[in-house]
């Protein structure tokens, strides 16, 4: 089965630097979407991604956050200057329609602010 | 405004038992219902989902969940419980829109 791909596994990273999660999702979908998880707490939602723009973004997806399709394969995450609130699990999904129908999560970065 | 509510963070069945997640939801439109599972140090795993018609739907690894919307639940169950289905399990909501609203998850423990 298809997956999305999401590296690095695993970064730590200094408060006030700037870190990029990188995601490949499935190559024939077309919304791509951020979620991240805190320790211990739900997954949240951070952004949706459509048509090479934001088409929802949630009040954790502030001016420190932006998403950015490089190319035809890439999806990536960008935090400016880090905080250490900002330590989570972050995941990557993409599908093929919308509605949530059969969203594909990729596996996960865990990310760690020290 | 969707939201979930998963009662319990924490549950343990015996190995053999029946296992009972319970999840309840708020939605303003029809909802599209979803079940997740984490293993772990592993991503998202959908279970299986409600969007129309059949309101008992089934899953993988012999887990179903019954929409109920006199209720406004959609709790999961699997008949017999086995040591390999120890994860955590999130109950999610979508507005059949754009994104899903996931609950706060349970980790559901098996006893030998």
């Amino acid at each position: 089965e298809p997956e999305v791909t999401q590296t690095p596994s695993h970064q730590v990273t200094q408060m006030g630097q700037e870190v990029i999660l990188r995601c490949v999702p499935i190559s024939n979908h077309l919304y791509f979407y951020w979620y991240r998880q805190i320790l211990g707490q739900k997954v949240e939602f951070l952004v949706s991604f459509y048509n090479n723009e934001i088409s929802e973004k949630s009040e954790i997806f502030d001016d420190q956050f932006s998403v950015e399709r490089p190319d035809g394969s890439n999806f990536t995450l960008k935090i400016r200057s880090t905080k250490l609130e900002d330590s989570a699990m972050y995941f990557c999904a993409s599908s093929q329609g919308q509605g949530g129908e059969k969203l594909f999560f990729g596996s996960g970065t865990q990310l760690s602010v020290l | 405004a969707q939201s979930v509510t998963q009662l319990g963070s924490h549950v343990s069945v015996s190995e053999g038992a029946l296992v009972l997640l319970r999840c309840n939801y708020s939605s303003s439109v029809p909802p599209y219902l979803f079940w997740y599972v984490q293993y772990p140090n592993q991503g998202l795993q959908l279970l299986l989902k409600y969007t129309t018609g059949a309101t008992l739907v089934k899953g993988i690894n012999g887990f179903e969940a019954e929409f109920k919307k006199s209720e406004t639940s959609f709790h999961l169950t699997k008949p017999s419980a086995h040591m390999s289905d120890a994860a955590e399990y999130f109950c999610a909501v979508s507005d059949q829109d754009d994104k899903i609203i996931f609950g706060k998850g349970t980790r559901l423990h098996i006893l030998p």
